[in-house]
């Protein structure tokens, strides 16, 4: 039973640019929900995904985006990259009815904005 | 804001004994707890985690407890072994509010380090 993965594992994109996060959640889980983590911090909520819409957001300016596709896959997308958005992207997982249940974890993405 | 605070950024304690990481809150919607263990390049793994309705969680070395009053949690691990050493995060979701929803807050961690 594969976990929660994502891909890339590691980026590196240049100030202005644009960077685009996947994830694929647990077997038989249906809601995504992406975290920032920088440097010396906890993970901060950026926003859920359920039946491909958002559900719940974070405090995250717009320039913050995703996607959830039919097959409960989902993606991040940051606009016009900042020095301060270098950190480890973190996608989670859970089954959306089941409630006080853990969210399972990816391994993460790495970005590092130059 | 920070409703979820764990003021020790770091843990050392001798392999064997017990280690006591601790975790505040202050948002009194909360109503679920998870303890999530993260060793360098690796995503957080869940440890364990209690309910609101209980006061006390306990799965083999790992025991959760909580103080809803004093919005107080610890998390305990008998006996402490070399291979516990990381970083440790609390988190706290409000389940039961429809509108706050089930994302988690997490605290900015601990890092323990078990010395042999």
């Amino acid at each position: 039973d594969a976990g929660v993965t994502q891909s890339p594992t590691h980026l590196i994109k240049t100030r202005g640019q644009q960077v685009t996060l996947r994830c694929s959640p647990k077997s038989g889980h249906d809601t995504v929900s992406w975290y920032q983590q920088a440097l010396g911090q906890g993970p901060q909520f950026i926003f859920q995904y359920y039946e491909e819409e958002e559900r719940q957001r974070g405090n995250f300016p717009d320039r913050f985006s995703g996607h959830q596709f039919p097959n409960y896959s989902s993606e991040l997308n940051v606009n016009a990259l900042l020095l301060g958005d270098s950190a480890l992207y973190l996608c989670a997982s859970t089954i959306i009815q089941n409630l006080n249940t853990e969210a399972f974890f990816g391994q993460g993405t790495r970005l590092t904005v130059v | 804001d920070q409703q979820v605070k764990q003021n020790s950024p770091s843990l050392s304690v001798q392999e064997g004994r017990i280690s006591i990481l601790n975790c505040d809150y202050t948002n009194s919607m909360f109503d679920y707890f998870l303890w999530y263990k993260k060793y360098p390049a690796e995503g957080p793994t869940f440890l364990i985690s209690i309910s609101s309705i209980k006061d006390k969680n306990e799965d083999g070395r790992f025991t959760v407890f909580l103080n809803k009053s004093a919005k107080h949690l610890s998390l305990h691990i008998v006996p402490s072994q070399p291979g516990d050493s990381a970083v440790y995060f609390c988190a706290a979701s409000a389940d039961g509010n429809m509108e706050y929803g089930n994302k988690l807050v997490f605290g900015a961690g601990t890092i323990l380090r078990v010395k042999s």
